[in-house]
């Protein structure tokens, strides 16, 4: 059973390009989360999606950034016109139900390293 | 969401047990307290969680106060892999873990 694969490890953009950073969440998986952790920092809570729905959006930025979980596939942050802050380590992770009281709590892909140069 | 204080670090030799405090004064009855952790250049990690009473799993134990106001992380014996900082975070109804600074743990052969 693949834990949550994220894609791609690494990924470098220049300034004004987009990034667009994968997770799929572990089978039977519903719920999805988005965290960004900037170089020696902690994790920061980005998005929180359901199939279809954005449920929280309370940490994305208010301009260039956007997340989806589709009906099918995976979920994907997207960031347009990158610029050198958006530099980060973007986390995934997910949740069959409510991750509050779930057994096996949330699961986390390895991440997706973003460079902007 | 209800904040945690943890300490900045914590140092430990291999084959001892780890305790890991974690304050949480401003706990609601119905928070979740759960515990991650991160290794270097990894997502982190689920470890344990708890709501009222203590807890056992196969990676740690989870000891919770009485009045919930504090609770312990507890690893039997710590291995050099056991290195890594250490996440307390309590959970309500929002269901999206807000991670504190958490404790960097290093464990010494």
């Amino acid at each position: 059973n693949a834990g949550v694969m994220q894609n791609p490890r690494h990924l470098v953009r220049r300034r004004g390009q987009e990034a667009r950073l994968r997770c799929s969440p572990m089978k039977g998986h519903s719920h999805v989360y988005w965290y960004r952790q900037l170089p020696e920092e902690g994790l920061k809570f980005m998005v929180y999606l359901q199939k279809e729905n954005i449920i929280d959006e309370s940490g994305m930025p208010k301009e260039r950034f956007s997340a989806e979980f589709p009906k099918e596939g995976p979920s994907i942050l997207r960031i347009q016109q990158v610029v050198r802050g958006d530099s980060a380590a973007y986390f995934c992770a997910s949740s069959p139900s409510y991750g509050r009281d779930n057994l096996y709590g949330y699961t986390f892909g390895s991440g997706t390293r973003l460079t902007v140069v | 969401d209800a904040k945690t204080t943890q300490p900045n670090s914590m140092e430990s030799n291999e084959e001892e047990p780890v305790h890991l405090p974690c304050n949480h004064s401003t706990i609601s009855g119905t928070d979740y307290i759960h515990w991650y952790r991160q290794l270097p250049s990894q997502g982190p990690e689920y470890v344990i969680h708890g709501l009222t009473s203590n807890v056992n799993n196969r990676m740690a134990s989870l000891a919770i106060a009485e009045d919930r106001k504090s609770s312990t992380l507890i690893l039997h014996r710590a291995t050099l892999r056991d290195a890594a900082v250490y996440y307390c975070i309590l959970i309500l109804n929002t269901d999206k873990l807000i991670f504190g600074t958490g404790t960097r743990l290093q464990v010494f052969p």
